[in-house]
């Protein structure tokens, strides 16, 4: 199967402090990697949108310069939450597709992470 | 990518077929009908996807009307450990689509 992991599973910080999430591809090359968020009884926003080696795509009303990414290698992308404050408190996913061209390509996704910032 | 509608939620018997339940009336030709699942506090699990033809996987069949415009995913055997929020997405195929989900249908398994 196709596995993705996260790092850490859940984190607490304290305001004003940023926080770095760990999104890994383990057993297949991912080129896309897309980042989530879910608020509690909300379904998934889309943050972010990252191919391996260039800029992350943000969706409209995240700030990218809050929300750090960085798509390293076909295995791994970050998330950095810069100066976090408690309403960045949230759930959040990363997903890893791999491959390109036409075909469909499936999403998988990681277990997610719960930050709460006090 | 086409937008899709599905009931908020549902209630099945445990040993009993599920079948959730999605219309997707403006798809275009080129999009596929993805389902995922989302248990509680977890990260979504892909299920199954197809484009026109019936599919069948393990985990679940995926029956899309001829026209296209519905879907229907069918769990089979639902088990306590299939509750969960389903979604039904429909994506473009390429490299610079997306899944953009819904409030999805919450089902819920009982004894």
């Amino acid at each position: 199967g196709a596995v993705v992991s996260q790092h850490p599973s859940w984190v607490i910080c304290k305001s004003g402090t940023s926080v770095k999430i760990e999104c890994r591809s383990l057993d297949f090359q991912a080129t896309t990697m897309f980042w989530y968020r879910q608020f509690p009884k909300q379904s998934l926003m889309l943050m972010a949108t990252s191919n391996e080696g260039s800029k992350a795509t943000y969706e409209q009303g995240v700030e990218k310069d809050k929300f750090l990414i960085n798509h390293a290698s076909l295995t791994l992308s970050t998330l950095t939450v810069t100066s976090a404050h408690p309403e960045d408190s949230s759930f959040y996913i990363c997903s890893a597709r791999r491959g390109l061209g036409g075909e469909a390509k499936t999403q998988y996704f990681g277990p997610g992470t719960r930050l709460l910032v006090l | 990518d086409a937008k899709t509608t599905q009931p908020p939620s549902m209630d099945c018997a445990e040993g009993r077929a599920a079948n959730l339940p999605c219309n997707h009336s403006t798809i275009s030709g080129n999009e596929y009908v993805y389902w995922y699942r989302q248990i509680h506090s977890q990260g979504p699990q892909y299920i199954i996807h197809g484009l026109k033809n019936n599919e069948t996987n393990e985990m679940a069949s995926l029956i899309i009307t001829e026209d296209r415009k519905s879907s229907t995913l069918i769990l089979p055997h639902a088990t306590l450990r299939d509750t969960a929020v389903y979604y039904c997405i429909v994506r473009v195929v390429g490299t610079a689509s997306k899944l953009t989900f819904g409030t999805g249908t919450r089902l819920q398994v009982t004894l």
